[in-house]
C-alpha cells in the first residue's frame, strides 16, 4: 500500500519557469490537500479538494493552480515561479474526520 | 490571532524527563483534534488523536478542554528518539475537513 506519493522529491526552478507537482493516493480518499511549509513555520493550506471535479482555495493560493480529474490524482501547478515559492510542499489525503496521510514532500527552490 | 497557537520552544530536556506541550485554538466549533510529529525535513505523521475524555498511548497522554479551547500533550520518560517537532492540529468547521496546523513545538531530548 503506497499511501500518498509525491513527485518530484527535489526541484530547482528558475524565476518565471513553470512546473507541476504530482500527488497520487491509492486509499480512495475523497479529501485531498496541498500545503506548503516554510522553514521553522507550520503548514499553510494552498488548495484542497473534497472530491473529483471539485477544488477550492486555501489560505495561500496565489501563484498556484490545481485540478482533480480523478479521485487518485491532485496535481499542483506553479505558473511563473517566484523566489517566494521556495518551500517544502506536502500533499495529504484523508477520509473525512479520520487521520490524514502525507506524502514525503517536494523541496522546491526558485532561483 | 492565529487559529492554532503553540509555544515554539525548543524544550530541551534530559532523557527520562516528563514534558508537556500546550496548544490553544480559536474556533469553538472545531470538531477534531490531533497531535502530529514531524522529524526534520520529513512529512508529518499522526502521533495521536485527541478525544474529549482524554486518551493515552503508552508514554503519551493527550487532553482536550473544549471550554478553554485548549489541547495538551504529555510525554513521560522521554527518549532520545522523541526529539522532533510536535504539531497541534485542528480540523476546520466546514465540510472540507481541512487540517489547520499550529507552527509546532520543538523538543530536544539530551542524553
Amino acid at each position: 500500500n503506497a499511501g500518498v506519493t509525491q513527485t518530484p522529491k527535489f526541484r530547482i526552478l528558475k524565476i518565471g519557469q513553470s512546473m507541476t507537482l504530482q500527488c497520487t493516493q491509492d486509499m480512495n480518499h475523497n479529501y485531498m490537500y496541498w500545503y506548503r511549509q516554510d522553514p521553522g513555520m507550520g503548514l499553510k493550506l494552498i488548495y484542497y479538494s473534497v472530491g473529483a471535479g471539485i477544488t477550492d482555495k486555501g489560505e495561500v493560493p496565489n501563484g498556484y493552480n490545481v485540478s482533480r480529474s480523478t479521485t487518485e490524482d491532485f496535481p499542483l501547478r506553479l505558473e511563473l515561479a517566484a523566489p517566494s515559492q521556495t518551500s517544502v510542499y506536502f500533499c495529504a489525503s484523508r477520509d473525512s474526520v479520520a487521520e490524514a496521510f502525507f506524502g514525503q514532500g517536494t523541496r522546491l527552490t526558485v532561483v | 490571532r492565529k487559529e492554532v497557537e503553540q509555544d515554539p520552544g525548543p524544550f530541551n530536556v534530559p532523557e527520562g524527563a516528563t514534558v508537556a506541550f500546550n496548544c490553544t485554538y480559536s474556533n469553538s466549533a472545531s470538531q477534531s483534534f490531533f497531535w502530529y510529529r514531524q522529524d526534520c525535513r520529513k512529512e508529518p505523521k499522526l502521533l495521536m488523536s485527541v478525544y474529549s475524555s482524554g486518551n493515552e498511548d503508552g508514554r503519551f497522554t493527550a487532553q482536550l478542554n473544549r471550554a478553554s479551547q485548549y489541547i495538551s500533550l504529555l510525554i513521560r520518560d522521554s527518549k532520545l528518539s522523541d526529539s522532533a517537532t510536535y504539531l497541534c492540529v485542528v480540523t476546520g468547521t466546514d465540510s472540507s475537513y481541512k487540517l489547520i496546523f499550529g507552527s509546532g513545538t520543538r523538543l530536544l531530548v539530551r542524553p
